[in-house]
């Protein structure tokens, strides 16, 4: 199976700076890689897929890059709204089985 | 608007049976395929199920394969997770989500809110 490891576990980072979240696959994924936030109490929230592509109403502070078997998300100037849990999942397995990396809490500093 | 909400969790003995339902709304649901997704209680995301969009396909995390069934009722856009021989490792919220494209190789795009499950005696 492909293991998905995300880094760090947490980040603090201050309102208005920069956040850069890093995800490594244990093999190539391609650009099959999705982010997504999650909020307590809410549905995860897709962000990113193809590695890099924004979903569909996601602010363009939200950026994604990376192929192969390391990824990073980035958010240019963090918003109130922004402090959650990232997480990063490959679907580029086949027979499908998709797995998702563990997690990084991003919270205020 | 495009929403997904599940129902049908509850507490539940080891051992016993339990059935998720899935409805969907604002989109084609006949044209993609779905997904039922995990998260016990301070974990992370753990994919359990998929279902193609025509109900053919069927593929199953290892930790719920011969326990878990998906299936689909396209007339009624609702999807389904029948759980047998329940353990206590199988409490989580189960989340319903719409597979991004059609073919099974996607992103998913649209998550429901999630029914808790849990297991004990």
């Amino acid at each position: 199976d492909i293991v998905m490891t995300q880094s760090p576990a947490t980040l603090s980072v201050s309102p208005g700076e920069r956040a850069t979240l890093s995800c490594r696959a244990s093999q190539s994924v391609s650009s099959d890689l999705a982010w997504y936030q999650e909020k307590p109490g809410q549905a995860p929230r897709l962000l990113i897929y193809g590695a890099s592509t924004r979903a569909t109403g996601i602010p363009v502070r939200f950026s994604g890059s990376g192929s192969g078997t390391e990824f990073t998300l980035t958010i240019s100037s963090l918003q109130s709204e922004d402090f959650a849990v990232y997480y990063c999942q490959q679907y580029n397995a086949w027979p499908p089985l998709y797995t998702f990396g563990q997690g990084t809490k991003l919270e205020i500093k | 608007q495009v929403q997904l909400v599940e129902s049908g969790g509850g507490v539940v003995q080891p051992g016993r049976s339990l059935r998720l339902s899935c409805g969907a709304s604002g989109f084609t649901f006949t044209g993609f395929g779905m997904h039922w997704v995990r998260q016990a209680p301070g974990k992370g995301l753990e994919w359990v199920a998929v279902i193609s969009y025509d109900a053919f396909n069927t593929y199953y995390a290892d930790s719920v394969r011969g326990r878990f069934t998906i299936s689909r009722d396209n007339s009624k856009n609702t999807l389904y997770l029948q759980l047998n021989s329940l353990r206590a490792e199988d409490t989580a919220v189960y989340y319903c989500a719409k597979d991004l494209g059609g073919n099974l190789s996607d992103a998913f795009d649209i998550w429901g809110r999630g029914t808790m499950v849990t297991v004990s005696s």
